[in-house]
């Protein structure tokens, strides 16, 4: 098993740029998850998954998009890139009986 | 929503010490408490959880402890290494068969120097 992956791993974008930061896992997890991290901070969440086709939104959505069209994807959309999106963003799934996230390694994105 | 205030946010002991890091939640409802350890550019990695059922868990040198009625759950780690200093987060959640969100306090850095 993979566990949780995610690409790119570092990413520049200039000031209105979009991109999609890609998650996949290979544990038939029903329950997935987009966090961001600033500097110095705890994790926020930003959308959340509960199943293919069912999403919904965090702590922190604004300025974001996901979709969840098969159980292993999860892909993130940034539209519009500002400076305030500039955060660690990390991906992570949950399923069965446990209670454990399981995290990817994270893309760093920096907008300038 | 859950709120999660974590304390102290930065932490310094000396080798073979104890290291105590205090999270208090506001949820009632929340039911699972884990604790993650992130090293320096890493992935934050679970290192001990406890569930609303249980009042304390213990895994070799880390214990976590929980108080329901005053919503707030510890970290003790015994006998402190090097390898230990990194930064630590709690996190609170209610996991039911349709949700489950992880609502993370704001870490704490902790420093183990020789």
């Amino acid at each position: 098993n993979a566990g949780v992956t995610q690409t790119p791993k570092f990413r520049i974008l200039k000031i209105g740029q979009s991109m999609t930061l890609q998650c996949t896992q290979d544990m038939n997890h029903n329950y997935m998850y987009w966090y961001r991290q600033d500097p110095g901070m705890g994790l926020k969440l930003i959308y959340y998954s509960v199943g293919a086709g069912i999403t919904d939104k965090g702590e922190v959505p604004n300025g974001y998009n996901v979709s969840r069209s098969t159980t292993e994807d999860f892909p993130l959309r940034l539209e519009l890139a500002a400076p305030s999106q500039t955060s660690v963003y990390f991906c992570a799934s949950l399923g069965g009986p446990s209670y454990e996230q399981y995290f990817g390694p994270g893309t760093r994105l920096t907008v300038t | 929503g859950e709120n999660v205030e974590q304390h102290p946010s930065t932490l310094s002991v000396q080798e073979g010490d104890s290291a105590v890091i205090k999270c208090t939640y506001s949820d009632s409802a929340s039911n699972y408490f884990p604790w993650y350890k992130q090293e320096l550019g890493k992935r934050p990695q679970l290192i001990i959880d406890i569930r609303s059922n249980v009042g304390e868990k213990k895994d070799q040198r880390i214990a976590v402890t929980l108080n329901k009625t005053a919503k707030h759950f510890s970290l003790h780690i015994t006998e402190t290494q090097p390898e230990d200093s990194a930064v630590y987060f709690c996190a609170a959640s209610f996991r039911s068969g349709t949700a489950s969100k992880l609502t993370f306090g704001t870490g704490t850095r902790l420093q183990v120097t020789l």
